[in-house]
């Protein structure tokens, strides 16, 4: 089946500096991409849309400045969480759509997820 | 605007059906997904209705979908242990290529 893979698993960094995220999908291509993040106990929020070649779409009081997106492949998305501080502590999930499926409504694919830990 | 909506806790005993229940606001959805969330792990789809089924059925899995009250429904027949987890029933927004809006998630809770 369809496998994302999102690297690191786990990350902890000092305030004020910043952490890349990866999220690849192994056997499909992707031209859409998704950056979630989680709060404990709560559901997923969507942060932002990547699309392979252009700007990523934010959602509204997403900061794009600081979570720099860059989707250079089909197979490729970065976050990049810029200047981290401790309230960006939190669980970061991408996930990624087969671009050979059934379009908007192919399933979603997620990653692992990373745990970010701002210290 | 879109909102879906799901009860928070679910207990059951290992071996009995598990029923998690949701409901959704977005008329237009076309397809409609359960999601699967082990601790400190990502999502795992566990299984996804179109939107002009009524029910899907999946091994020990059945979903049940009522378009007119926007209620969809998991079922896990004979419950495990290992069954115990986080599940977001979830719905696609129309427009192409966009995401998907979670519930807040039901953890089920399985006793032996």
């Amino acid at each position: 089946g369809a496998v994302v893979s999102q690297h690191p698993s786990r990350v902890i960094c000092k305030s004020g500096t910043s952490v890349k995220i990866e999220c690849r999908s192994l056997d499909f291509q992707a031209t859409t991409m998704f950056w979630y993040r989680q709060f404990p106990k709560q559901s997923l929020m969507l942060m932002a849309t990547s699309n392979e070649g252009s700007k990523a779409t934010y959602e509204q009081g997403v900061e794009k400045d600081k979570f720099l997106i860059n989707h250079a492949s089909l197979t490729l998305s970065t976050l990049t969480v810029t200047s981290a501080h401790p309230e960006d502590s939190s669980f970061y999930i991408c996930s990624a759509r087969d671009a050979s499926g059934q379009g908007a409504n192919s399933p979603l694919h997620f990653g692992n997820g990373t745990r970010l830990t701002v210290t | 605007g879109e909102d879906v909506e799901q009860s928070l806790f679910l207990s059951v005993r290992e071996g009995d059906s598990s029923v998690i229940n949701c409901t959704y606001t977005d008329s237009s959805s076309t397809y409609l997904y359960w999601y699967k969330q082990e601790p400190g792990a990502g999502l795992q789809l566990l299984t996804y209705i179109f939107s002009n089924m009524d029910m899907k059925q999946d091994q020990r899995l059945t979903v049940l979908l009522n378009k007119k009250d926007k209620h969809l429904s998991l079922r896990i027949a004979d419950t495990q242990t290992g069954d115990s987890a986080i599940y977001f029933c979830a719905e696609s927004i129309t427009q192409a290529g966009t995401a998907l809006i979670f519930g807040k998630g039901t953890t089920l809770s399985v006793s032996s």
